[in-house]
């Protein structure tokens, strides 16, 4: 596609309640992240796939934090047992590194609101 | 280690220049950048510099790196209401497993 496509781009849902969250990025791009910004905090890094490399999950903030990226293109990023505290903009970015390393477009977002 | 730090908030009134600063810690990045969020909107690339450099200039953008110090800032001239914005700062080196760091962001405010 032209750009980064998140969807949806708002979800509200219970507490205790399982989420995904799905990424379609650019063509071609080789890298993908997976970031969350709540109201007021900066840019919280997730995860990072590149490849066919074993993914970056160092960013994760539980166990109740998932994501895969089938055929290196789509990604789902599952938040088990929702909490009132995941409430937050969940960002996705790609990248194509042999371009220009850290050139990343992201996408729109999804509002995540946990109530 | 990789940690990049910039301050959280900037108020400049508007016309004057804005100068948000950033520091990183990891010696081998080469690639540095600044984005830009707008409100209710994704990041977007802005600017960036090559480590070999020490100032890059864009219409009313300028970037200065200090690579000793670790230091980076972008500095905007006459300061519009349209700028109101976060501003990231990132790294990132050449290796292909690498991934991009980011700092916090900075939420400019322009002050009428």
């Amino acid at each position: 596609g032209a750009g980064v496509s998140q969807s949806p781009s708002n979800k509200v849902t219970e507490k205790g309640k399982d989420v995904e969250l799905r990424c379609d990025p650019i063509s071609g791009h080789t890298a993908l992240y997976w970031y969350r910004q709540s109201l007021g905090q900066g840019l919280e890094f997730l995860i990072y796939f590149q490849g066919n490399s074993a993914p970056d999950k160092s960013g994760l903030p539980s166990d109740r934090f998932s994501a895969e990226r089938t055929g290196g293109s789509v990604s789902t990023l599952t938040i088990q047992r929702t909490q009132q505290e995941d409430s937050a903009v969940y960002l996705c970015a790609s990248s194509l590194r042999d371009l220009l390393p850290g050139m990343a477009f992201f996408g729109q977002g999804t509002r995540l609101t946990v109530v | 280690g990789e940690d990049v730090e910039q301050s959280l908030f900037l108020s400049v009134r508007e016309g004057d220049s804005s100068v948000i600063n950033c520091t990183y810690t990891d010696s081998s990045s080469t690639y540095l950048y600044w984005y830009k969020q707008e409100p209710g909107a994704g990041l977007q690339l802005l600017t960036y510099i090559f480590s070999n450099m020490d100032m890059k200039q864009d219409q009313r953008l300028t970037v200065l790196l200090n690579k000793k110090d670790k230091h980076l800032s972008l500095r905007i001239a006459d300061t519009q209401t349209g700028d109101s914005a976060i501003y990231f700062c990132a790294e990132s080196k050449m290796n292909r497993d690498d991934k991009i760091i980011f700092g916090k962001g900075t939420r400019l405010h322009i002050l009428p």
